[in-house]
């Protein structure tokens, strides 16, 4: 079965300043899409950036970035010169690109809280 | 562009009156359409998905039911309402664009039940 843990409950920094978010996943599979969404205080899940398993290069939105070693099976968030408005939970999720369904694994989440 | 919308936002129902949830997806066809719930703000668990007009797959037995009446059309139901069924409700869609899957979700149900 795959599974994606996200072990940090809860974390904080300071604005302007970097955080990463820990997400580690099992599977057995190979061919793959990894995710982080963002939700809000509003409660809508937005999505952050995503990682396709082929690719080798970490992927980079603005001052989102990735760290994924395919290996370890680790899939971490770096936000840079983080804002007030990052403030939310972030959830790391899963799916197998061969699944017909679609099905998104979502880890339990990290609550990041910026401070101004 | 593509849109989703849920409606109701927030529900108050009396335990064992009945429920419907509607999600409808605008600006895509043959979407694949889910049913997630999240409570206490913490981790989102999938009740059902839809690959299909009346095709729904349950992910785990509960007391709702979900229906595909259209193709971006996907309803979430219970005939009766017990108090664990509170939570946050969220539909997605999802579909393969330029090779990727792409998944998205709608704004939320909020439902209470006392």
């Amino acid at each position: 079965a795959q599974t994606v843990t996200q072990s940090q409950p809860e974390m904080s920094v300071q604005e302007a300043e970097t955080v990463t978010l820990s997400c580690t996943y099992d599977t057995s599979e190979n061919n793959y899409y990894l995710f982080w969404y963002k939700q809000p205080p509003s409660r809508q899940m937005i999505l952050v950036i995503r990682q396709e398993a082929y690719k080798q290069q970490n992927a980079t939105e603005n001052r989102f970035s990735v760290n994924f070693q395919k290996a370890a099976k680790s899939f971490s968030l770096k936000i840079s010169d983080s804002q007030l408005g990052d403030t939310a939970m972030y959830f790391c999720a899963f799916i197998n690109r061969n699944n017909q369904g679609g099905k998104l694994i979502f880890g339990q989440g990290t609550e990041l809280s910026v401070k101004p | 562009s593509q849109t989703i919308h849920q409606w109701p936002a927030t529900l108050v129902q009396p335990v064992g009156s009945p429920l419907s949830l509607e999600c409808t997806v605008e600006g895509t066809s043959n979407p694949n359409l889910y049913w997630y719930r999240q409570a206490a703000g913490r981790g989102l668990q999938l009740l059902f998905y839809s690959v299909g007009i009346g095709q729904i797959s349950s992910e785990v037995p509960q007391n709702l039911s979900a229906s595909r009446p259209q193709d971006r059309q996907f309803i979430l139901s219970s005939k009766k309402l017990l108090l664990s069924d509170s939570g946050f409700y969220l539909c997605a869609w999802s579909v393969v664009l330029r090779g990727r899957r792409e998944q998205f979700f709608g704004p939320g149900t909020r439902l209470t039940v006392l």
